[in-house]
């Protein structure tokens, strides 16, 4: 089935763990997307990526890292993980950041660091 | 600042008609999208409006008045599936997605 898939579904991490979440499209997709999820707040962009070997900052980009080696793949890494981490992760993509086209996110990944 | 506001809550009854409203305050605009997310689910495209007016689309309608700022989601004849968070967003001038905090609707029998 075409889409994004997210691993792992559900982590919990100690506090000053390295943790990183894999997304991963079969669309062909330029643009790829993370975003956080907290509770009664918007989805906050972390970092994007417009094409295959570039990435930016987002909104709250602080503690997050991510690389585009190829179309596909777009991992997130928390190089050492803080307990303002806990979120729910959402990786989308689309067919680019200038169209009008919609996004499709994936499944997610819920995160505890304690 | 950019800004996305939309109701924290709304509650409906099953085969009513309900309206969620969005405004917006952003640097540009380059269209407004609603998604529905169901609890502990992704969220899925729900409309996309670029130009002013009503664009409908079955169940589901979407109004965009970009002088005014507004938006607003029409759900008619409303089933207990409908209940879901709606989020609203913005692209702004940098294509960026800008997002509301999201609409939880509550449909009742």
């Amino acid at each position: 089935i075409a889409g994004i898939t997210q691993a792992p579904t559900s982590q919990i991490l100690a506090a000053g763990r390295r943790m990183t979440l894999r997304c991963t499209q079969d669309m062909r997709h330029n643009a790829m997307y993370w975003y956080r999820q907290d509770l009664g707040l918007g989805l906050r962009l972390i970092h994007y990526s417009n094409t295959a070997g570039t990435t930016g900052k987002g909104e709250v980009p602080d503690g997050y890292s991510v690389s585009r080696a190829n179309t596909d793949d777009f991992p997130l890494t928390l190089a050492s993980a803080v307990p303002s981490q806990t979120s729910v992760y959402f990786c989308a993509s689309s067919d680019g950041a200038a169209t009008t086209g919609e996004l499709f996110f994936g499944e997610g990944s819920r995160l505890t660091v304690l | 600042g950019q800004n996305i506001d939309q109701p924290t809550e709304m509650t409906a009854t099953e085969g009513a008609i309900v309206q969620i409203n969005c405004t917006y305050q952003t640097s540009g605009f380059n269209g407004l999208f609603w998604y529905q997310q169901h609890a502990g689910e992704a969220p899925t495209f729900l409309s996309y409006n670029v130009l002013d007016g009503l664009e409908e689309k079955g169940r589901f309608s979407s109004f965009l008045s970009r002088s005014k700022g507004y938006s607003y989601l029409l759900l008619k004849e409303l089933q207990m599936k409908d209940s879901a968070s709606y989020l609203c967003a913005v692209k702004d001038s940098n294509y960026q997605l800008i997002w509301g905090a999201g609409t939880k609707l509550i449909i009742k029998p």
